[in-house]
């Protein structure tokens, strides 16, 4: 069965990059037709779809924070990754990566880690 | 891009049926049958209950349906139970090659 679990630094200083692994197993990242992605839920609020991945490295981001992100695939490893520049208190959210079917939409959750943004 | 418009709360009686409503633009739900529903209980990841505006993945009861018109989906929950009190989540893909999410929709059982 597909798991997914992300790993990373709980806490993150204002003006930092925030960066996060997810880590695939049961399954291959190489695997056609899916694309690996990112969601954030900041506390007490709604979803919100950061960006994804194919496996040959093309990329899709949310326009609001594509100037300061960048998802990178390393299939030797079967991981992904996420960079978030920049950071301020507004990027403080549950984290979740995921696996999304055919792109349109998310099948594969990861349990979800919490950043928080704070000196 | 801008969020998908949901109510912020709807409520109904177990055994009763409700309609969450999910309104976009033309270039996202109108554009694309790409809409997706998603089940969120508190301090959980989310599930996917709805895919491409009206399939349920495997596993996921057949109380719970979607549609669409126009700039509009919607899903349906039926025959109300205790445990489908959750916050609700539509999504759809759209002309910048994007997901939007819409805000949530938390769900009271009466």
């Amino acid at each position: 069965q597909l798991q997914l679990q992300e790993s990373g630094p709980g806490l993150v200083k204002p003006s930092e990059t925030l960066s996060l692994t997810c880590t695939v197993s049961g399954g291959s990242i190489s695997s056609t037709g899916y694309y690996w992605g990112w969601i954030r839920q900041p506390p007490g609020k709604g979803l919100e779809w950061i960006g994804s991945i194919y496996f040959s490295g093309i990329t899709y981001y949310n326009p609001s924070l594509k100037s300061r992100l960048t998802i990178s695939v390393d299939t030797s490893k079967n991981q992904f990754s996420l960079k978030l520049s920049s950071v301020t208190a507004a990027d403080t959210a549950v984290y979740y990566c995921a696996r999304q079917g055919t792109f349109y939409y998310i099948d594969v959750w990861g349990e979800g880690t919490t950043v928080t943004v704070s000196s | 891009q801008s969020a998908l418009t949901q109510p912020a709360s709807v409520s109904g009686s177990p055994g009763q049926s409700i309609t969450i409503s999910c309104t976009g633009t033309s270039s996202d739900v109108g554009g694309y049958n790409y809409v997706s529903w998603y089940q969120q209980h508190p301090g959980k990841a989310p599930k996917l209950m709805i895919y491409d505006v009206s399939n349920r993945p495997s596993g996921v009861s057949s109380r719970f349906s979607g549609s669409k018109s126009g700039n509009t989906a919607s899903l349906t929950i039926s025959g109300l139970q205790a445990e489908d009190e959750a916050d609700y989540y539509c999504n759809s893909y759209t002309s910048s090659s994007t997901l939007v999410f819409g805000g949530g929709t938390k769900l009271t059982v009466l």
